[in-house]
């Protein structure tokens, strides 16, 4: 199906483990977001890309670790996961031209117990 | 330090009540204002961007216009399926490709 998937959809995972979620587009757009949302703060970008192997920080990426081999794919690691880390993850992706017409995919609910 | 702050946090309307949702900013240079829609268990969608004083926008039963300081997102005879979380986003001039988010307004309209 066209557009962006996140997966997994629901993870459940205990401190200290290592995590990955994953994003999906099938646009070919440059751009890709990952953000998390917690309650009490609004949406805080973690890493963002503008292309295949072009990455860079966004307001929290402690403890995320980011790639981009393929411009569909964006990958988003917690090396060590921490209760801080518990939130919905979404994933975004925009074209080069239009970068803050951001298209969201439908999110990851992490638990870190 | 830029600053994004929605009010209300929570507005319930009647269907056909018309309000105005706010978004006051405060950033050292603006490059764009953005309103989003986030309905419950899903991704934001994006609504509207606006680059300059006095610009409006609309769609549907929605109409967003920015000042130097604030956007309003008014909605004109709401119905039902116009509640969602509306989030304001702007990205200022030196946060590279950064947005700073609200924490929205969540808008319930009864039948």
């Amino acid at each position: 199906d066209a557009g962006i998937t996140q997966s997994p959809r629901y993870k459940i995972t205990e401190t200290g483990r290592q995590v990955t979620l994953m994003c999906h587009q099938t646009w070919s757009h440059s751009y890709m977001f990952w953000y998390r949302q917690d309650l009490g703060h609004g949406l805080r970008l973690i890493y963002y890309s503008a292309a295949a192997d072009i990455t860079d920080k966004g307001e929290v990426p402690d403890g995320y670790v980011v790639s981009r081999s393929k411009t569909e794919n964006f990958p988003l690691t917690l090396e060590s996961a921490t209760r801080s880390q518990t939130s919905v993850y979404f994933c975004a992706s925009s074209e080069r031209e239009n970068y803050n017409e951001q298209f969201f995919g439908p999110g990851t609910r992490l638990t870190v117990l | 330090e830029d600053q994004v702050t929605q009010s209300p946090e929570a507005l319930r309307l009647q269907e056909g009540e018309s309000s105005s949702l706010n978004c006051s900013y405060t950033v050292s240079g603006l490059r764009g204002l953005f309103w989003y829609r986030q309905d419950p268990g899903k991704g934001p969608e994006f609504l509207f961007t606006l680059y300059s004083a006095g610009e409006e926008k609309e769609k549907e039963r929605l109409k967003a216009t920015l000042t130097k300081k604030e956007s309003f997102l008014h909605i004109t005879a709401p119905k039902p399926e116009d509640s969602a979380t509306y989030l304001c986003a702007v990205h200022p001039s030196n946060s590279g490709y950064a947005l700073n988010f609200g924490k929205g307004t969540s808008l319930l309209v009864t039948p």
